[in-house]
């Protein structure tokens, strides 16, 4: 059965600093991994899609990776700004077929002027 | 740039009582999902539905729930007869391919049920 993990739970850092998310999953065979961004109260923004057979995407100051192998993907985000505050979530579309998505919990970010 | 609409925003309802939610997926996508997300906790898969028909349900999506794609463009999700627990905030989702790079599941804004 798959699960998705976040660590940290929840992360505060300085304008300007680069940073990096974790999300870890159990189960190898994923064919996707989707980092998500969800600001409070609200929906789930589509950040970036990892497929199967990447190892990377990239979208301004984000960069995502996965490794299969380990079980890991993360989220790289440079230069960090006010208005990244939000919770980020990852989220593995595993065995199933029919593109249910496993998220993790989700790091809440803050990053303060 | 087109999204996924959901209404209403916000639904307040009694123990009980039957609700209806909507959804507006992307007009050129095949798959729709519904997910919903109990307050701090996480993000959790309810069903997906391709070419009018269920394609996998989770165990939370038991006989009190249904799905139906009553036209060309809603998705709705129905609770029968609501308990306090499923008071939650509700996604829904869909996604032009199931695998592929054309996989990814774009979300809407949610419907806040509460359940009093």
């Amino acid at each position: 059965k798959q699960e998705v993990t976040q660590i940290p739970a929840a992360l505060s850092v300085p304008e300007g600093e680069n940073l990096v998310l974790n999300c870890s999953f159990t189960d190898s065979a994923i064919y996707n991994l989707q980092w998500f961004r969800q600001d409070p109260g609200k929906g789930l923004t589509s950040l970036l899609l990892i497929q199967s057979s990447q190892r990377e995407q990239t979208s301004g100051r984000l960069n995502a990776s996965l490794d299969k192998s380990s079980g890991r993907s993360t989220l790289y985000i440079a230069a960090s700004q006010p208005g990244d505050s939000a919770t980020y979530l990852c989220a593995g579309h595993g065995s199933s077929n029919t593109g249910k998505l496993i998220f993790g919990q989700g790091t809440t970010l803050q990053v303060k002027p | 740039e087109p999204e996924v609409t959901q209404t209403p925003s916000h639904q307040v309802t009694q123990m009980g009582q039957e609700v209806i939610l909507r959804c507006v997926p992307i007009s050129n996508h095949l798959y729709f999902y519904w997910y919903r997300q109990i307050l701090g906790q996480k993000v959790e898969f309810l069903v997906s539905f391709y070419n009018n028909e269920i394609s996998e349900k989770s165990e939370i999506f038991d006989d009190q729930f249904s799905v139906e794609r009553p036209d060309g463009s809603n998705f709705t999700l129905k609770i029968r007869s609501t308990k306090l627990e499923d008071s939650a905030m509700y996604f829904c989702a869909s996604s032009e391919r199931h695998l592929g790079n054309t996989y990814e599941q774009y979300f809407g804004p949610g419907t806040r049920l509460t359940v009093t």
